[in-house]
């Protein structure tokens, strides 16, 4: 079956423009995460979604930063005003449920350039 | 503070040659551990976990990691590395009360392989 899919896979723009992201994550899973990659931080959560509610939004690093998902399943990441220290790759993991632990399953990512 | 460390940055094996990846781990009580691994352009894979019990953990690609709460260590091994191997690992955990059960990750170990 399908897996969890990121698009676009790169992204390139100027400082000051706002970017989305989209994260399709597989077929029924309830859980949805999105992580950061970048160099400076390494690999940092910045937000849990379970269905279309979002528990913790703890990682989310500024106001720019924002998510929403809509019928339990597509996600958007969306940044506003990009500064050049949002230059990273954003995974999306998707996740269900083994015995008593969220099982996730990670895309490819979106590597998202600010210049 | 929690936290979660791989001590090497970097490691080069020969092909054919042993493995191990070192991972730390502070938190107050064991969490759940995780190794993952990233292929260049590649999302992150899981190639094991550990909840409870045994404490050597097999996992997929001949990999497998021993649990020691004596040194709160979970190092990844493998007898004989491939060239396939070449990739970044992350050791990952989730504290056994996140309810969410977010990914906390240390900061990788690239492997090179010296055919």
């Amino acid at each position: 079956g399908a897996g969890v899919s990121q698009s676009p896979s790169n992204k390139v723009t100027e400082k000051g423009k706002d970017v989305e992201l989209r994260c399709d994550p597989i077929s029924g899973h309830t859980a949805l995460y999105w992580y950061r990659q970048s160099l400076g931080q390494g690999l940092e959560f910045l937000i849990y979604f379970q269905g279309n509610s979002a528990p913790d939004k703890s990682g989310l690093p500024s106001d720019r930063f924002s998510a929403e998902r809509t019928g339990g399943s597509v996600s958007t990441l969306t940044i506003q005003r990009t500064q050049q220290e949002d230059s990273a790759v954003y995974l999306c993991a998707s996740g269900t449920t083994s015995g008593y632990y969220n099982e996730q399953f990670f895309g490819p990512g979106t590597r998202l350039t600010v210049l | 503070a929690q936290s979660v460390t791989q001590p090497d940055i970097h490691i080069t094996v020969s092909e054919g040659a042993s493995l191990e990846l070192r991972c730390n781990y502070s938190y107050g009580a064991t969490p759940y551990l995780f190794w993952y691994v990233q292929s260049p352009g590649q999302g992150l894979q899981l190639l094991l976990k550990y909840f409870s019990g045994d404490t050597l953990v097999q996992g997929i690609k001949g990999f497998e990691a021993e649990f020691k709460r004596s040194q709160s260590s979970f190092n990844l091994r493998k007898p004989s590395v491939h060239w396939s191997d070449a990739a970044e690992y992350f050791c990952a955990v989730v504290p056994n009360n996140n309810a969410g059960n977010m990914l906390t990750f240390g900061g990788g170990t690239r492997l090179m392989v010296k055919p």
